[in-house]
């Protein structure tokens, strides 16, 4: 059963537009969330966290928002740009939980492609 | 910075081989994870480590995998008498603290046992 779902196998969108991409969770424990970014043959690449304190984070091009009560958050990266052609992982941890362990719940990923 | 490395990146193993695949996380990191990721999946938590003690091992498929952190810096992954199932990437992460949740990833060992 997966705790963390990307619906979305894949996003096609074209250079200059929003890109949005959407996690849904099932575990309400869940209580920090990160988006990781990957290209092929390179390990994933921490992009954008947020705490479930908050409902939103932003960093440059980059906003993750989260709704708590909907258990789902998103990513959006305003303006879109080519070099943001990549997978991109929703994860989330149980930072509170203090069984000792930080792993790392992902999604299965996004494949996003930024049409020039 | 160096950032995470593994070693080897790539590795082909027959069937029932034992295979060792290496972990250098960014140094003074106190935390090192192994994920496994297969093919069209997100990666899946294995083991965790803090310093050298292994806090948490409930994500290793069996007892054929093993996973060591001698002296709190660099980590082994053991996979013995390896199976087709074991085909996969290999992902090794670190992190600052124990409480830290920003982790930093290697580039991976992608292992294919034929």
């Amino acid at each position: 059963d997966q705790q963390v779902k990307q619906n979305s196998p894949s996003l096609s969108v074209q250079e200059g537009r929003i890109s949005i991409l959407n996690c849904d969770y099932t575990n309400s424990m869940f209580d920090y969330f990160l988006w990781y970014k990957k290209y092929p043959a390179e390990g994933p690449t921490f992009l954008i966290s947020i705490s479930s304190i908050k409902d939103k984070n932003e960093d440059g091009r980059f906003t993750v928002f989260l709704n708590k009560s909907a258990k789902h958050l998103s990513l959006h990266i305003v303006p879109s740009q080519p070099g943001d052609s990549a997978v991109y992982f929703c994860a989330a941890s149980l930072r509170s939980s203090g069984a000792g362990s930080y792993q790392l719940t992902f999604g299965k990923g996004t494949k996003l492609s930024v049409i020039p | 910075g160096a950032g995470v490395s593994q070693s080897p990146r790539y590795k082909v193993a027959k069937r029932g081989q034992d295979v060792a695949l290496r972990c250098d996380p960014i140094s003074g990191h106190v935390s090192l994870f192994w994920y496994q990721q297969a093919l069209g999946q997100g990666p899946e938590f294995l083991t965790y480590f803090q310093n050298e003690a292994q806090l948490d091992k409930s994500g290793l498929p069996s007892d054929r995998f093993f996973a060591e952190r001698p002296e709190g810096s660099v980590s082994t992954l053991k996979i013995q008498r390896t199976q087709q199932e074991d085909s996969a990437v290999y992902l090794c992460a670190s992190s600052p603290g124990q409480a830290e949740e920003t982790q930093y990833f290697g580039p991976g060992t992608r292992l294919l046992v034929l």
